[in-house]
């Protein structure tokens, strides 16, 4: 069963503009990830943050973590057309050799130019 | 350097009959993993092998098996495909050891329909 729930399942918007996309989870973790999928490719990480990590960031990207309320937001700033794909947060329980990564449904972000 | 590849990338098979999906990685990874991707459900771990020479388990390995021939290479058996195995099958390994975290690097995606 998956961990994560993302929410919107669609979000659509105007380039420029901002995209929030949030991710719920049920268990404790050892960090959370977020990773896109354009149409017909494989996914492609983008960032990690740890579970004693509140905010991070990366380029246009920024992630925060609430542990309090397993959940987490991944905010695009000033999207962009190339935006357009599927995001999928991934959690993984602990560290160790057998750790695995439990993968949400995906949101479909569509930006229009 | 390719990354994680992928053969075949697509492939038709008949109810009943065997295939293999091969994987194989050039970035030196410990791990790898074995996902089948279908609408609405996400990611789903079939298999994986958290190193050269051992496999476990997913959530969904019923009708598969898995063979980690070399630290590069992690193939997927379908003895007998049904078409509830219809799906996007992707390959993923990571480079796992001590603490460091699962970030994980896909393949292209193996789309297989079973009529």
């Amino acid at each position: 069963s998956q961990q994560g729930e993302e929410d919107p399942q669609a979000l659509s918007i105007q380039e420029g503009e901002n995209a929030t996309m949030n991710c719920s989870y049920k268990t404790s973790i050892n960090n959370l990830q977020w990773y896109r999928q354009n149409s017909g490719r494989g996914l492609v990480h983008l960032i990690l943050i740890r579970s004693n990590e509140r905010e991070k960031h990366s380029g246009r990207l920024r992630v925060t973590l609430d542990t309090s309320k397993k959940s987490s937001s991944l905010l695009i700033t000033a999207s962009r057309a190339a935006d357009t794909a599927s995001y999928f947060c991934a959690t993984e329980g602990y560290t160790g050799a057998n750790s695995k990564l439990t993968f949400g449904k995906g949101i479909t972000l569509s930006v229009r130019p | 350097n390719a990354g994680v590849t992928q053969t075949p990338k697509f492939q038709v098979l008949k109810t009943g009959q065997s295939m293999t999906l091969q994987c194989a990685q050039d970035m030196n990874h410990n791990s790898m993993y074995w996902y089948r991707q279908d609408p609405g459900m996400g990611l789903r771990l079939i298999y994986y092998s958290a190193s050269e020479g051992t496999t476990d388990k997913g959530e969904v390995p019923n009708g598969y098996n898995v063979s980690r021939l070399n630290k590069r290479e992690f193939s997927l058996r379908l003895e007998s495909a049904a078409p509830s195995q219809t799906s996007v099958y992707f390959c993923a390994s990571s480079s796992r050891g001590g603490l460091q975290h699962n970030e994980q690097f896909f393949g292209p995606g193996t789309r297989l329909t079973v009529l």
